[in-house]
């Protein structure tokens, strides 16, 4: 049973570029959410996806946008890169449960952007 | 915003010894959940306690909640070299009811031989 799965594990880009980064949730789970890890940071809340919608998002600007398929994988977008964008990029799968449950992380994606 | 914050930042301990982790959170939750992060890599769940429970064990793990202190703990006993890693707490909001979580800024455990 494959865990979450994201790709690529690193990428480089150019300021002002656009990123795609791409998940695979964990076999049963219909929840994805992302979460941005800055060097000595913990994770921030990006946005979570379930049922092809965006449940929540967190506190980033509206170059962060994401979807999610059919087959629960998502992909996170952000255009007009930063220096400051640079970071681990982490996604985490579960299911959606009132009373909450515990997330599966993938390995990440290390983007850096200069 | 981090709803939860980790003390120590940074612990050294010998191997063998005990290691405690300390958390702090802001507003009430339903679960707080405890994870390890390998050298930047993906995290790895550790154990989940729900706002009802008090005290939890896994293994060489032991986790405390006081809800009433806002406050849990993490203990590692009889430590390993392999137990070097960041610690982050994760909680998630009662008045949202959903499962997202956020998470503290950790705690660096480095176990010296």
């Amino acid at each position: 049973d494959a865990g979450v799965t994201q790709s690529p594990t690193h990428l480089i880009k150019t300021r002002g570029q656009q990123v795609t980064l791409r998940c695979s949730p964990k076999s049963g789970h219909d929840t994805v959410s992302w979460y941005q890890q800055a060097l000595g940071q913990g994770p921030q809340f990006i946005f979570q996806y379930y049922e092809e919608e965006e449940r929540q998002r967190g506190n980033f600007p509206d170059r962060f946008s994401g979807h999610q398929f059919p087959n629960y994988s998502s992909e996170l977008n952000v255009n007009a890169l930063l220096l400051g964008d640079s970071a681990l990029y982490l996604c985490a799968s579960s299911l959606l449960a009132r009373g909450g449950t515990e997330a599966f992380f993938g390995q990440g994606t290390r983007l850096t952007v200069v | 915003s981090q709803q939860g914050e980790e003390d120590p930042q940074a612990l050294s301990i010998q191997e063998g010894e005990n290691a405690t982790m300390n958390c702090s959170y802001k507003t009430s939750i339903n679960n707080l959940q405890w994870y390890r992060q390998n050298s930047g890599r993906g995290l790895v769940h550790l154990i989940l306690i729900r706002s009802n429970e008090r005290e939890k064990h896994s293994g060489r793990l032991r986790v405390t909640l006081d809800t009433s202190k806002k406050s849990s703990s993490l203990l590692i006993t009889a430590s390993r070299a392999a137990d070097t890693a960041s610690y982050f707490c994760a909680t998630d909001e009662f008045l949202n009811r959903d499962d997202k979580i956020i998470f503290g800024k950790g705690t660096r455990l480095h176990i010296l031989p």
